[in-house]
């Protein structure tokens, strides 16, 4: 158990629709990552936050929009769902902003579009 | 730039090694190698920095070249338990990229 926890588990929905992914990084953890997993391929690194504010990005969509609350718990929302969107969506933590820290994956959501 | 792992899979067979390749066309400042294993979530197995240090992790070591932006996981005798897919992510400022994955299979 990474202690890095992730909700749903699964979602199931349409094309155009809104989901919001939701995940609590291990306890003292500050950094959250997202990642967006396609079947049988590499995790795509899509958005960093550190403390409530974005620290990096990476090939996220603008369809997608993330945020950190003030307890640390982060949102990734997901709109105007397309087919491949389908995906596993990981959120990982790591205790502070320096690099070179290794990240906790929770289980993912796993995300199918219909 | 996404790093490239080679090879793309492996089989073994249990007591067996094996060497996964990671390179990059940018200059690293640090290497990360997860494992996966299939409908699990990546696990964390060691950071490398720049400097060509080893590290180990129970008979898994990895080594990194700064020089050649190359990091290299060694597999040693092999255990059923390796089997999964091994990622690298490369790490540059504020930037984390993972590679393919290399999958590993590991036979009795």
């Amino acid at each position: 158990d990474s202690g890095v926890t992730q909700t749903p588990k699964h979602l199931i929905t349409a094309t155009g629709q809104r989901v919001t992914l939701r995940c609590s990084p291990r306890s003292g953890d500050l950094s959250v990552y997202w990642y967006q997993q396609s079947l049988d391929q590499g995790l795509q690194f899509l958005i960093q936050y550190y403390n409530g504010e974005e620290r990096a990005k990476g090939n996220i969509l603008e369809r997608f929009s993330a945020q950190q609350f003030p307890d640390l718990h982060s949102e990734l929302n997901l709109s105007s769902l397309e087919l491949g969107d389908s995906a596993l969506y990981f959120c990982a933590s790591s205790p502070d902003s320096r690099d070179n820290q290794p990240q906790h994956f929770g289980d993912g959501t796993r995300l199918s579009i219909l | 730039q996404q790093p490239v792992q080679s090879p793309q899979a492996v089989i073994l067979r249990e007591g067996e090694d094996a060497v996964i390749n990671c390179s990059s066309s940018k200059a690293l400042y640090s290497v990360h190698w997860y494992r996966q294993k299939h409908g699990e979530a990546p696990v964390f197995l060691m950071i490398l920095l720049k400097g060509g240090e080893q590290k180990g992790h129970e008979k898994i070591s990895a080594s990194f070249n700064e020089k050649k932006q190359q990091s290299s996981l060694y597999l040693t005798a092999s255990q059923l338990s390796y089997s999964g897919t091994y990622f690298c992510g490369t790490e540059m400022v504020n930037d984390m990229r993972f590679g393919a994955g290399t999958r590993l299979t590991v036979k009795p």
